[in-house]
């Protein structure tokens, strides 16, 4: 069983949906939790973090971590064709030799067509 | 702010041949550099910590005589794929940390292998 699943999709939407993109993990150490944006060809950029359960909003971004289901996900609304790109959930421990580094899910490949 | 180059993007070499990709952050320094390798559809698997001044930490089942990694600057750090084969053909990318939070960590574009 990997640490981090994430559904690979692709997934397609019209643009103007709303959508919800998940990842579910298995080590009850993580404690940070992040998701990031990959265009073709390119390195993951940082769209939100968040410690611990809860939610975080930023624009047309939410997060929300679930510790107790060991769930996270992420919701775009409004999405637009620039939305499109590979979405990566990352998490990573507290301390010791974890803290910092990432365990990655396999990614969500999104399309939104106009 | 925070910006991570790497260099070449895109290299072709022959099987047997060692490659060396270079990692930089261009506006801060980075104590601690981590090098990924992504496959096609698939997600990004750490393959080493690398710190400055000491010998990288590498992930379990990577063959750190294979992927050398030296880390001589607080602002460079290198992979060496020696003895490159066919299977090692991937995308390369590595990131940078100005502190250290998880959310602190800056990604460079990659760099594509391919081992003919």
């Amino acid at each position: 069983q990997k640490e981090v699943e994430q559904d690979p999709g692709p997934l397609s939407v019209p643009e103007g949906a709303i959508v919800s993109l998940n990842c579910t993990y298995s080590n009850s150490a993580f404690q940070y939790f992040m998701w990031y944006r990959q265009y073709s060809r390119k390195g993951p950029e940082l769209l939100m973090y968040t410690y611990s359960s809860g939610n975080k909003e930023d624009g047309r971004f939410t997060a929300q971590v679930d510790k107790s289901s060991k769930y996270i996900s992420l919701f775009i609304r409004d999405s637009q064709p620039s939305d499109s790109a590979t979405y990566l959930c990352a998490m990573s421990g507290a301390g010791g030799t974890s803290y910092g580094k990432l365990t990655f899910g396999q990614g969500t490949i999104l399309t939104v067509h106009p | 702010g925070a910006v991570v180059s790497q260099h070449p993007s895109r290299v072709i070499c022959k099987s047997g041949t060692s490659v060396k990709i270079e990692c930089r952050s261009l506006d801060f320094q980075a104590t601690t550099m981590f090098w990924y390798r992504q496959f096609p559809k698939q997600s990004l698997m750490l393959m080493a910590t690398s710190n400055e001044g000491s010998k990288a930490t590498y992930e379990q089942g990577v063959e750190k005589d294979k992927f050398l990694i030296n880390h001589a600057s607080l602002t460079l750090s290198t992979l060496t794929v020696t003895s490159a084969h066919p299977e090692d053909s991937s995308f390369y990318i590595c990131s940078a940390r100005t502190g250290p939070a998880a959310d602190t960590q800056y990604f460079g574009p990659g760099t594509r292998l391919t081992v003919l």
